[in-house]
Order: C-alpha cells, then structure tokens, then sequence
C-alpha cells in the first residue's frame, strides 16, 4: 500500500563521497518530500519538490523530480557520518504516502 | 503549539484492553495525519483530519482502531481490544494544507503483551 519504492534499500559509502537514492511512485502527486530518520526516532523533513519542479537544492541535498517517469532522487553530496539514517521519499496529495526507505549507513 | 506532541511516549498494554493516544498538532495546522511504523518500515497511513471532518479513514487496519479530532485540533487515537500485532510506533503529523511539507511529533510506542 506503500506509494514510494526506494531503490536502494541499504546503502554503504564511506565519508566524503555522494550517496543517491532513488524513490519510485505509483499514482499522481501534487508534490514529493523526503524525510530522514535516525535510529528509529522521529522523522525530519528534508525538501519538498513540487510535481511542476524538476531540481531542487538545499544545502548539500539535491533533489530531482520525472513526472514522466514517476520518480525522484535524493543526493547527498560529501556526505558526514551525521548523515547515517533511513531516508524515506512520501508523495500524495492529503493522503501522504511513504515508502519503505533506504537505509544509509556512512563511515568515517 | 511549537510542535507536534504526542502522548504517552511509551505505553505497554495487556492484549485485550483499550488504548487511547493523544496528538496535539501545530496550532496554526488544520490537517492532522495518524501513521503506523512497524521497526524497519517506512510509516503506513492510517488516516487523516481537516479541521475536524475525516475525509479519510482507508488506513485504518480494522474497526477496533477509530480516530476522533472534536474540535478541529487535539486528536485521539484509539484502539479496541488490542492485539499484539498493534505493537508498533504510532506517529501523528500535521500540515497546512493538502501536498504541503508535514511535521511528524516524536511518536508514541505501544507495545501489547
């Protein structure tokens, strides 16, 4: 029932270089956010893409957005130790949807 | 107020009683979410609110679980009868408005034993 599929599920980079995640989506959005969650506390949003946006930046997070494809990536660039979480695309309208997650794990 | 609260934090129940969780959203926020988060899963959607209407319940996993937001701001959550497969992390969001960026209080674990 989840809208969103991340690809990948785990992902492992060692500190300093680029980790991507990928979210596909199964039905029309207004918009897409991503959220991060650390050690299964509470979610953080990131950024917001709206479905007439195609890129995003905030800070060291890009965010890209194919209407056409129903699909979005999150980038992390020189990524931290800190960035160590789950990160969770969710799209939808009122009914928010979120996926099962990529799990990032970043070592120092 | 100046986030999302949710209480209780933890609550360990007996299977079979009633329990009731309490969300008190943003102040400004008409739309109010309920979610469930097993361990390792993404939150799946139970339902949501706007103002006090309940457009949709689809969410919810039987009739022992209800939702109430009165007054179009605090809601409850409340499930019948529980059952051990109701132990998970419920987490309440709330928004401005439909697609916008929500806000996710830190949750309530219950645990049913």
């Amino acid at each position: 029932s989840q809208q969103g599929e991340e690809d990948p599920q785990a992902l492992s980079i060692q500190e300093g270089e680029n980790a991507t995640m990928n979210c596909s989506y199964k039905t029309s959005i207004n918009n897409l956010q991503w959220y991060r969650q650390n050690s299964g506390r509470g979610l953080v949003h990131l950024i917001l893409i709206r479905s007439n946006e195609r890129e995003k930046h905030s800070g060291r997070l890009r965010v890209t957005l194919d209407t056409s494809k129903k699909s979005s990536s999150l980038l992390i660039t020189a990524s931290r130790a800190a960035d160590t979480a789950s990160y969770f695309c969710a799209g939808g309208g009122f009914k928010t949807i979120f996926g099962a997650g990529t799990r990032l794990f970043v070592k120092a | 107020g100046a986030g999302v609260s949710q209480s209780p934090r933890y609550k360990v129940t007996k299977r079979g009683q009633d329990v009731t969780l309490r969300c008190d959203p943003i102040s400004s926020h008409a739309t109010l979410y309920w979610y469930q988060q097993a361990l390792g899963q993404g939150p799946e959607f139970l339902t949501y609110f706007n103002y006090e209407a309940q457009p949709d319940k689809s969410g919810l996993p039987s009739d022992r679980f209800s939702a109430e937001r009165p007054e179009g701001s605090i809601s409850t959550l409340t499930i019948q009868r529980t059952e051990q497969r109701d132990s998970a992390m419920y987490r309440c969001a709330s928004g401005t408005g439909e697609g916008n960026t929500i806000y996710f209080g830190e949750g309530s674990w219950l645990t049913v034993v």
